[in-house]
């Protein structure tokens, strides 16, 4: 069946350095991939979604590119904000489903000033 | 932005015990989904819902599990009876249709089975 694979628990950085979250997945078929973003007590919101290719989708400074190739889905941003401190969560649904999601386990991002 | 609701935040219950979870959508969406975390665990699909209907389940959803949306009012999962290992963190999402339209979620309830 279809998985996400996040690598990282807990990442922990510095104010102003740049965010790198992983994000592998396998399925068997046609995908769209998202990152959701859960602050403390409140809902998961979904922060980037895509299905193409080698596109970069790009949301409130954070961006990421669909690698079939690789199968990854990594999240990025230039510089860290004490705001994004919150947990991130990749997750996939495929095209043969009724939109089910498939999560990761999610990573918890520290910002620190 | 649009808001899911739920109700309660917090249950706790004896083992054997009904409780129902309920789950106030967007209200023009028209797909809904039921979620289970248990503490520590990535969240998982539970059940998909639409037009009065399961569209599909996991393993997870269990005999003792059932959902319903009753004249489009709340959309809600029961479990009769209760068991230990459904303690865990249930959140609920609505979709307008599938594939990359967005779930929006709920904040999640509580559940603790004593």
């Amino acid at each position: 069946g279809d998985s996400v694979t996040q690598t990282e628990g807990l990442v922990t950085l510095t104010e102003g350095l740049p965010v790198m979250l992983n994000c592998t997945y396998q399925t068997a078929y046609s995908t769209f991939l998202f990152w959701y973003v859960q602050h403390l007590n409140e809902a998961p919101k979904l922060l980037l979604k895509s299905s193409t290719d080698n596109k970069r989708t790009e949301h409130q400074g954070f961006h990421a590119t669909l690698h079939k190739s690789s199968s990854s889905f990594h999240l990025q941003k230039s510089s860290a904000q004490l705001s994004d401190s919150a947990l991130y969560y990749c997750a996939l649904s495929d095209r043969d489903s009724f939109n089910k999601l498939t999560f990761g386990a999610g990573t918890r991002l520290a910002v620190c000033p | 932005g649009p808001k899911v609701l739920q109700i309660p935040s917090h249950q706790i219950i004896d083992m054997g015990q009904m409780v129902t979870l309920n789950c106030d959508p967007v209200s023009n969406h028209l797909y809904f989904y039921w979620y289970k975390q248990i503490l520590g665990q990535q969240m998982e699909f539970l059940v998909n819902f639409y037009n009065g209907k399961v569209m599909e389940k996991s393993k997870l959803f269990k005999d003792q599990f059932s959902v319903e949306r009753p004249d489009g009012s709340y959309f809600t999962l029961k479990i009769q009876p209760t068991a230990l290992e459904d303690s865990a963190v249930y959140f609920c999402a609505s979709s307008l249709r599938t594939g990359e339209y967005e779930q929006y979620f709920g904040p999640g309830t509580r559940l603790t089975v004593l």
